[in-house]
């Protein structure tokens, strides 16, 4: 049962344009979520993260956008740079329970 | 900056055979993690520790896998014996705390290979 899914698998976006990375999840009890990035051959590490009682975190170039009623969470990446070419997780979760995605590989193209 | 650290980094063993991995968090964290993660997919959280005890293993394959955290500090992974299926990527993590409030930082990962 996937409680996390990130449909799309990849995403190809122009440097300087804008990267959306979406995340749906099942679980209306989920009250925090993360974003995480991966480099190939590291492990993935922490971007930004959103509570269930806000609807926007901001963070540099990096603003996640919550929707509780759609259980559907974006990343947005403004402006998108060639270093941030990786493979993106989100997380949801409640307590000890989370869940990881399936991961969204982007390639920003100079 | 601290890290979480993890060997080997690369590990290939038979079919059958016993496999472990070590893990050494970042000072001062309280909660660490096990992941795998196969190729496609996100982690897969296979045993959680608070401190020296197991605060989740649900997911663990206990027939095969274990793992332990003795004195709360560093921690290892065991495979036995090893089957095809767990060829996959073995990642660890640790944070201040569990859950909700705290981030989690990765290691390196150990990718193992069994043939």
């Amino acid at each position: 049962d996937q409680q996390v899914k990130q449909n799309s698998p990849s995403l190809s976006v122009q440097e300087g344009r804008i990267s959306i990375l979406n995340c749906d999840y099942t679980n209306s009890m989920f009250d925090y979520f993360l974003w995480y990035k991966k480099y190939p051959a590291e492990g993935p590490t922490f971007l930004i993260s959103i509570s269930s009682i806000k609807d926007k975190n901001e963070d540099g170039r990096f603003t996640v956008f919550l929707n509780k009623s759609a259980k559907h969470l974006s990343l947005h990446i403004v402006p998108s740079q060639p270093g941030d070419s990786a493979v993106y997780f989100c997380l949801g979760g409640t307590g000890n329970q989370f869940y990881f995605g399936t991961g969204t590989s982007l390639t920003v193209i100079p | 900056e601290a890290e979480v650290a993890q060997s080997p980094r690369y590990k290939i063993t038979e079919k059958s055979q016993a496999v472990a991995f070590w893990c050494d968090p970042i000072s001062g964290h309280a909660t660490l993690y096990w992941y795998r993660q196969i190729l496609g997919q996100g982690p897969e959280l296979l045993v959680q520790f608070q401190d020296e005890s197991v605060v989740d293993d649900s997911q663990l394959p206990k027939d095969r896998f274990s793992a332990e955290r003795l004195k709360g500090v560093d921690s290892t992974l065991k495979i036995q014996p090893a089957e095809l299926g767990d060829s996959a990527m073995y990642l660890c993590a640790s944070s201040l705390g569990p859950g909700r409030t705290y981030e989690q930082y990765f290691g390196p990962g150990t990718r193992l290979t069994v043939t």
